[in-house]
């Protein structure tokens, strides 16, 4: 089954505690990017790749890392968590071409206290 | 800026009554558009997309939008709604030009269909 999966889907953690959300798509897409789904804010793009080793940042960067070593896998680091990361995070992957649509992961509620 | 306006919070629709849940953007040239749509502790699903062509789209579970250019509004459209239509929606919008995969994501509407 096509799908994005991300890991894990809910997580209470500390300040300053380092951790890691993973990702990984099985369809081959090129494009795959993090969003975070604020209320009343809708979901703002933190950090995209168009390929393997190729990142940039999206409208939200700070606080946040990316890695794109393969493919499949695109993680989301958190160095330093603080409150204001408390959010609903999304994993997306597109294939490149005209009007590709997106695929969503089952996204990861993350409460930073 | 280049932003997406969803401008009710909410929408509230009997069961088997036609729904609208409303988009306009403000995007430099022609952008994709999108609609998707979010069930509770899921992901948000593809619905239907506007690349080119007929103003009218169909898409999944019956849903459909308008496109209308001169007033840059994609309202998404059902002619008879269902409860378990009831959920979160996004519209979305996508650069043309320059390869850029970014979507710009309105603040999303819930849709509550009553029985």
């Amino acid at each position: 089954e096509a799908q994005v999966t991300q890991n894990p889907r809910y997580l209470i953690t500390v300040t300053g505690k380092k951790l890691t959300v993973t990702c990984s798509q099985n369809m081959n897409h090129e494009y795959m990017s993090w969003y975070r789904q604020d209320p009343g804010l809708g979901l703002r793009q933190i950090y995209y790749s168009m390929n393997v080793e190729v990142t940039d940042k999206g409208d939200v960067p700070e606080g946040y890392k990316v890695s794109r070593k393969e493919k499949r896998n695109f993680p989301l680091i958190l160095e330093s968590p603080s409150p204001n990361q408390t959010s609903l995070y999304f994993c997306a992957s597109s294939p490149f071409g005209v009007g590709t649509e997106a695929f969503f992961g089952q996204g990861t509620r993350l409460t930073v206290v | 800026a280049q932003s997406v306006a969803q401008p009710e919070d909410q929408v509230n629709v009997a069961e088997g009554n036609p729904l609208t849940v409303k988009c306009t953007y403000s995007v430099s040239g022609n952008p994709y558009l999108f609609w998707y749509v979010q069930y509770p502790n899921r992901g948000l699903q593809f619905l239907l997309k506007y690349i080119t062509g007929d103003n009218l789209v169909k898409g999944s579970y019956g849903f459909e939008a308008e496109f209308n250019k001169s007033q840059t509004s994609f309202h998404l459209k059902k002619p008879s709604a269902l409860v378990s239509d009831s959920a979160l929606y996004f519209c979305a919008v996508r650069d043309r030009g320059g390869g850029t995969y970014k979507y710009i994501f309105g603040t999303g509407t819930r849709l509550k269909v009553l029985a």
